[in-house]
């Protein structure tokens, strides 16, 4: 079965520009969160989905926005990016909703904002 | 507050050595506690989690943790390190705060990068 994937791997934009990352969750994972990993902050929580709907969000300014689609693969957009939002940004899937589940990791977009 | 500290940056060990990874955790009512283990450029990949039951866990590669409640602790160990398990380990909790819902939200540690020597 094939894993989580990340579209783009990379990404090089500069300040105001928007941008728009891309995950494919592993095949019957219905759930799909997002996490940015910086080196000083670590890996923080930005949004999960679940059968389309957002379930969770953390602590990121509106600039940061996500959806699911029906097939369940999601994107998560940045609008009027800053020189902070240079991150590795990880988009993890899971079966259900829910306490139990673990979640499978893709590889990450990373993001450089110039 | 719910949250992890992985206490070491840091950890070094020979190969053919048992290794440590330390985690303890804080948060209200029962844990639900995971490990994920991350390659250089790469993605985290789950090693092992406990939900409820043995304190032991068995997890990939030959890694086991063990839940310890009262200590509130749940490190990460591996009795012959191999030099291919040098990576960044980290420690989480999923997020049980009231309306948090039934969300799979993880709480991250920190990170402790493993550097097992030949």
């Amino acid at each position: 079965k094939a894993g989580v994937t990340q579209t783009p791997r990379y990404l090089i934009k500069t300040r105001g520009q928007q941008v728009t990352l891309s995950c494919s969750p592993i095949s019957g994972h219905r759930s799909v969160s997002w996490y940015q990993q910086t080196p000083g902050q670590g890996l923080q929580f930005l949004f999960e989905y679940f059968s389309e709907t957002q379930r969770n969000k953390g602590n990121f300014p509106g600039r940061f926005s996500g959806r699911q689609f029906s097939n369940s693969r999601s994107e998560m957009n940045v609008s009027t990016l800053e020189l902070g939002d240079s991150a590795l940004y990880l988009c993890a899937s899971s079966l259900g909703e829910g306490r139990y589940n673990e979640q499978f990791f893709g590889p990450g977009t990373r993001l450089t904002v110039l | 507050a719910q949250s992890v500290a992985q206490p070491e940056d840091q950890v070094n060990v020979a190969e053919g050595n048992p290794l440590t990874v330390k985690c303890t955790y804080s948060v209200s009512g029962n844990p639900y506690l995971f490990w994920y283990v991350q390659y250089p450029n790469r993605g985290l990949q789950f090693l092992l989690k406990y939900i409820t039951g043995d304190n032991l866990v068995k997890g990939s590669y030959g890694f086991e943790a063990e839940f310890n409640k009262s200590q509130t602790s749940f490190h990460l160990k591996k009795p012959s390190a191999l030099v291919s398990d040098s990576a960044l380990y980290f420690c989480a909790v999923r997020d049980m705060r009231l309306g948090s819902g039934n969300t799979g939200k993880l709480i991250f540690g920190q990170g402790t990068t493993l550097q097992v020597k030949p």
